[in-house]
């Protein structure tokens, strides 16, 4: 069944901290990764999206990393600000002949405090 | 440049009744997608609709409909309204019809529907 996990379900920082964030999935064929940011009340946010020759890409002080071998990805957030307050999911994509989908993970709530 | 815009933000009905939610992607795009979101879990899929044809549908009941117009901008209508449908509905464009491949999606900040 293909399925994408997200570890932890939350997490609480310190302003100017780092942290990472663990995505695993059982997804077959895969096609992409990506990481989305959704601020409470908003629409999700593209942050990166992987395909499976690539293993790290960045935005800004957000990097993913992307192990296809182990079927694992992280996020990393370096320096948080309080704006990094969000929910962060990990969404991958399968393609197999004409069947395309995104599988969505439940997101991990992140909260940046000061 | 205008991101993905939908109407209304926000909703209020009954039970039995009828929804119509709107969406309008980025200019140029012509692939829209909805979603529906259950407070604390992560998009559920609805529909994906490119160049006015149904590309994709979730596991959603028939009282689930969309279409696409030839702007490209998009309607999704729930009929017989259960207090589960209860949601942030997302709508989604991107460029192709590739839902799964490379292409990224943008997303709108959606309807909130509230059912009483």
């Amino acid at each position: 069944k293909n399925q994408v996990e997200q570890s932890p379900q939350s997490l609480i920082i310190l302003e100017g901290k780092n942290c990472t964030l663990q995505c695993n999935y059982t997804v077959s064929p895969f096609s992409n990764l990506r990481w989305y940011k959704q601020d409470t009340g908003r629409g999700p946010v593209s942050l990166t999206i992987m395909t499976f020759s690539e293993n790290t890409k960045s935005n800004g002080r957000y990097t993913a990393t992307l192990d296809a071998d182990t079927k694992q990805s992280s996020l990393h957030i370096t320096a948080s600000q309080l704006s990094d307050s969000a929910s962060y999911i990990c969404v991958v994509g399968t393609e197999a002949g004409n069947n395309r989908k995104l599988i969505w993970g439940l997101g991990t709530s992140l909260a940046v405090n000061p | 440049d205008a991101g993905v815009t939908q109407s209304p933000t926000h909703l209020i009905k009954t039970r039995g009744q009828q929804v119509t939610l709107r969406c309008s992607p980025i200019s140029g795009h012509k692939s829209v997608s909805w979603y529906q979101q259950v407070l604390g879990q992560g998009p559920q899929f609805i529909f994906q609709y490119y160049e006015k044809e149904e590309r994709g549908r979730g596991n959603f009941p028939d009282r689930f409909s969309a279409r696409q117009f030839p702007n490209y901008s998009s309607e999704l209508n729930v009929n017989a309204l259960l207090l589960g449908d209860s949601a942030l509905y997302l709508c989604a464009s991107s460029l192709t019809g590739q839902v799964g491949s490379n292409q990224p999606q943008h997303f709108g900040d959606g309807t909130r529907l509230s059912i009483l």
